[in-house]
C-alpha cells in the first residue's frame, strides 16, 4: 500500500519560514492535499492539489511537489499556526494521509 | 456553505457493532462531484481514512478495515452512516464524517476534503 513520510515534529521561530515535508514513492505524479489541524479541533483544508488554497487561507501558506517529496511552506509564521499538519494523496480509489507532523512555534 | 454533524453513541461494549450517522446541512449526498468519507482518529495520532461512498450507493473502504465496515446511505439525501462490526478497544477513536471533492482530467484523479464533521468521540469499553 502507498505510504506517506512526513517528519514528526518541527520547530520554528515567529517570522521565520517553516517547511514541512511530505515524501512517498513518485509522489510528484499524484496531487498532495494538506491539512491543519489544531488542538480539539477537526482538520481543515489549507492547500490542494499541491498548490492551491481554499479560498480564507491565508497567503503564508504555500505548496509544491517534485518527484518523491510535497512541501507545505508556511511563510512568516505565526504562534496561531501551531497545530499538526498533516499531508494526504488518493491511491487507486483509497485515500492516504501522512502520519502528521506537529508544528511548534517558538 | 456545507456542514457535517456525526452522531451515534459514544460508548460502544466490545465484540457489538459501532454505527455512525453523518447529517448534512446546506447541500445534499446527490450533489455532483462529491464522495463521503468516513475519517477516524486515535488518541493523540494521526488521521486514517476508512471509507467513502458516492450518491450512487458506490462504496470504496480501507483494505486493513473491509472485512468490518459497511458505509450506506440514508433515507434521504442528507445522511450517510458507517457501521464497524466486531469492535474492540482498538477502534476507540474520534470518528469525522467529511466531504470529498473529486477531481478527474484525463487520466489523473484526486480528491481532497473541503468540509469536516466536529468529530465523534467513540470508546469501545465494557
Amino acid at each position: 500500500s502507498f505510504e506517506l513520510i512526513q517528519p514528526s515534529s518541527v520547530s520554528v521561530s515567529p517570522g521565520q519560514t517553516a517547511s514541512i515535508t511530505c515524501s512517498g514513492y513518485k509522489l510528484g505524479d499524484k496531487y498532495v492535499h494538506w491539512y491543519q489541524q489544531k488542538a480539539g479541533q477537526s482538520p481543515v483544508l489549507i492547500i490542494y492539489q499541491d498548490t492551491k488554497r481554499p479560498s480564507g487561507i491565508p497567503e503564508r501558506f504555500s505548496g509544491s511537489n517534485s518527484g518523491s517529496t510535497a512541501i507545505l511552506t508556511i511563510s512568516g509564521t505565526q504562534s496561531l499556526d501551531e497545530a499538526d499538519y498533516y499531508c494526504q494523496v488518493c491511491d487507486i480509489r483509497t485515500v492516504v494521509f501522512g502520519g502528521g507532523t506537529q508544528l511548534t512555534v517558538l | 456553505q456545507v456542514q457535517l454533524h456525526e452522531s451515534g453513541p459514544g460508548l460502544v461494549k466490545p465484540s457489538q457493532t459501532l454505527s455512525l450517522t453523518c447529517t448534512i446541512s446546506g447541500g445534499s449526498i446527490s450533489s455532483g462531484g462529491y464522495s463521503w468519507s468516513w475519517i477516524r482518529q486515535h488518541p493523540g495520532k494521526g488521521l486514517e481514512w476508512i471509507g467513502y461512498i458516492y450518491y450512487t450507493g458506490s462504496t470504496y473502504y480501507n483494505p486493513s478495515l473491509k472485512s468490518r465496515l459497511t458505509i450506506s446511505l440514508g433515507t434521504s439525501n442528507k445522511q450517510f452512516s458507517l457501521r464497524v462490526t466486531s469492535v474492540t478497544a482498538a477502534d476507540t477513536a474520534v470518528y469525522y464524517c467529511a466531504r470529498g471533492k473529486e477531481f478527474l482530467s484525463g487520466s489523473s484523479s484526486s480528491a481532497w476534503f473541503d468540509s469536516w464533521g466536529q468529530g465523534s468521540l467513540v470508546t469501545v469499553s465494557s
